[in-house]
Order: structure tokens, then C-alpha cells, then sequence
């Protein structure tokens, strides 16, 4: 596909278990985004890769959330001990480069939500 | 703290006339500002950017005007159509690419 594919586009799990969500980025993009957006919030940053290392991962709410690029392609989300409150939809994005201004190509996102 | 915010979280337009959505930042090292569009369901999509050495960047109906001194932007839409009706977010950039959004505000546009 030609766009950010994000896996599954719909999560629904108890409080308390772990999930994992999936982001290929559009191939041959370097630089790699995790953001969460809950109702009627804009996206909040969370992690950037840039090739397989984490560049920045300061919006990381808390240790309960990792995420890994471990070829420099496709990434996954983990989210330990999930709660009410991470309940989102959590977008990932991707980019030519991770520096300078290459607009971010954003997939459609998973919805997660915690019972 | 916000650092990006779009103060109006809905605007209604006839179709045909302008529409004006408007984002307020606070953060003087932001360097690059951005809008995005999003339809129910699906990722953000870029539509607009707009360089802090420049004050207007025009591209087809929409137009984004930059004032640095009062740390604010806005985003034209003319004329105004029913498929422009979506959710809109600034974004402001200050490291390459770690953006800040602001909340969004829904745009109807009315047939």
C-alpha cells in the first residue's frame, strides 16, 4: 500500500492486560511517529524514531508504555498493564527525514479501549 | 500547558464564503506551523504549512497567514465547499518534526 497501514484499527481489551499495536510506514521513510489522541483532543506526541533507535522518546506517558523499530521499518506499541485512562486512538505517523519540515503521513490510526 | 490552541471548537459556514479557523501559540521557538485535516475515521492528512520567516502561504483555496508578534495563525478557506466539512489542527514544529497540536476545531460546511 502507499499510505501508513496501522494493525488491528480496532482494539478492545480488559484493564490490566497487555497489547501490542502495529505501524508500517510508508516504505522508504526514515523517520517514524507514535502520537495518541483522546476525545476531542488534538494528537500528543509520544516517541520518534528516527532509523531504528529511539530519537525521542519523551512523551512516553509512564514505564507501562515501549515501543520498538527493530529493522527500521515496521513498529510496534506495547502497552503493559493497560487502564481505563489509556484508552485513545493512537495514530502513527512517518517521514522522509526526520529533521527539517517533512510533512508527517499519519495512518487512520487504532482505536483502543480499555474495560 | 498548552502550548497550541484553536479556541473554537466548531465553526459553521454557508457554502460558497470564507471560512476562518484560527490557532493561538505560546512557544516563541516554534519555527514551522502546519494544518492538518481529518474526516471521521482516518489519520490527519497535511494540507498547509507555513514557514516563521514568512507571513502568507497561498495554495489553491487555502491560504495561512502567520502575525509572529501576537504568536497567532489562521487559515483561509475560499470559497468555502461541503467536502472541506472536517475536524482542523494546527500544528506548530520547533525540532524537526515533533509537532504540537492544537485541539482542533470541527468546520461544517453547509450546502
Amino acid at each position: 500500500g502507499a499510505g501508513v497501514s496501522q494493525t488491528p484499527s480496532n482494539k478492545v481489551t480488559e484493564k490490566g492486560k497487555y497489547v501490542e499495536l502495529r505501524c508500517d510506514p510508508i516504505s522508504g521513510h526514515t523517520a517514524l511517529y507514535w502520537y495518541r489522541q483522546s476525545l476531542g483532543q488534538g494528537p500528543e506526541f509520544l516517541i520518534y524514531f528516527q532509523g531504528t533507535g529511539a530519537a525521542d522518546d519523551s512523551g512516553l506517558p509512564n514505564d507501562r508504555f515501549f515501543a520498538v523499530r527493530p529493522e527500521g521499518s515496521v513498529s510496534t506499541l506495547k502497552i503493559q498493564r493497560t487502564e481505563r485512562g489509556d484508552s485513545a486512538v493512537y495514530l502513527c505517523a512517518s517521514s522522509l527525514i526526520g529533521q527539517g519540515h517533512s510533512p508527517l503521513h499519519f495512518g487512520n490510526g487504532t482505536r483502543l479501549t480499555v474495560t | 500547558d498548552q502550548q497550541v490552541k484553536q479556541n473554537s471548537p466548531s465553526l459553521s459556514v454557508q457554502e460558497g464564503r470564507i471560512s476562518i479557523l484560527n490557532c493561538d501559540y505560546t512557544n516563541s521557538m516554534f519555527d514551522y506551523f502546519l494544518w492538518y485535516k481529518k474526516y471521521p475515521a482516518e489519520g490527519p492528512t497535511f494540507l498547509i504549512s507555513i514557514s516563521s520567516i514568512k507571513d502568507k502561504n497561498e495554495d489553491g483555496r487555502f491560504t495561512v497567514f502567520l502575525n509572529k508578534s501576537a504568536k497567532h495563525l489562521s487559515l483561509h478557506i475560499v470559497p468555502s465547499q461541503p467536502g472541506d466539512s472536517a475536524v482542523y489542527f494546527c500544528a506548530a514544529d520547533n525540532a524537526g518534526n515533533m509537532l504540537t497540536f492544537g485541539g482542533g476545531t470541527r468546520l461544517m460546511v453547509k450546502p
